[in-house]
């Protein structure tokens, strides 16, 4: 089926440690993002990819860096673990020129900072 | 800049009742908007938009109409089932997510 696919699903951590969250795609979008999701606070745009080759900051950046690899695939990586990024992670894609599509959804990575 | 206020929840109704969930949005110009549910355990979907003025998106049951008048986005469906529990998020074209507002419905 086509869409947004994230590995991993599940991941713990501890408290300095490292990791990469990916992200793949299969519609051919330009656009892609990344939001964590804590509670009571809805979705916060970490970083985006307006198009293949560019990424720009979005509204909490700090502690993630990220990779536009290829049209694809979108990754996320935590250089420094930190109980604060304890968070629900989505991927999205879009396409900009294409403004009433909305977004697709990846189902999420669950992570853990111990 | 552009924002997204949406009623805090959670909302709990009995199965059948009315829903209406408040959305108001700022925004310079005319922007798409969106609302997405969320399963428990599951990714954000889209479920209805509206690209201009005075549209009427409308979905699974489910009813918003861009009201620019107001600034307002306001999700309805007027008998809920317990499928349709879940979390509801507005939003506009630029990325930006309301907070979110649970829903449970109760048979």
């Amino acid at each position: 089926n086509a869409g947004v696919t994230q590995t991993p699903k599940f991941q713990v951590l501890k408290t300095g440690q490292s990791m990469t969250l990916q992200c793949a795609q299969d519609m051919n979008h330009n656009s892609m993002y990344w939001y964590r999701q804590d509670p009571g606070m809805g979705l916060r745009l970490i970083y985006y990819s307006a198009s293949e080759g560019t990424t720009d900051k979005g509204e909490v950046p700090n502690g993630y860096n990220v990779s536009r690899l290829n049209k694809r695939e979108f990754s996320l990586r935590l250089e420094s673990a930190a109980p604060s990024q304890t968070s629900v992670y989505f991927c999205a894609s879009s396409e900009p020129y294409r403004a009433h599509y909305g977004y697709t959804f990846g189902s999420g990575t669950r992570l853990t900072v111990v | 800049g552009n924002s997204v206020t949406q009623m805090e929840g959670p909302v709990t109704l009995s199965e059948e009742a009315f829903l209406t969930i408040n959305c108001t949005y700022t925004a310079t110009g005319y922007p798409s908007l969106f609302w997405y549910v969320q399963y428990p355990g599951e990714g954000l979907q889209l479920l209805l938009k509206a690209t201009k003025a005075d549209d009427k998106g409308s979905n699974k049951g489910f009813e918003a109409t861009y009201r620019k008048e107001t600034t307002s986005f306001h999700l309805e469906k007027g008998s809920v089932q317990v499928s349709d529990s879940a979390v509801y998020f507005c939003a506009l074209r630029d990325m930006r997510f309301g907070a979110g507002t649970r829903l449970t419905v109760k048979p």
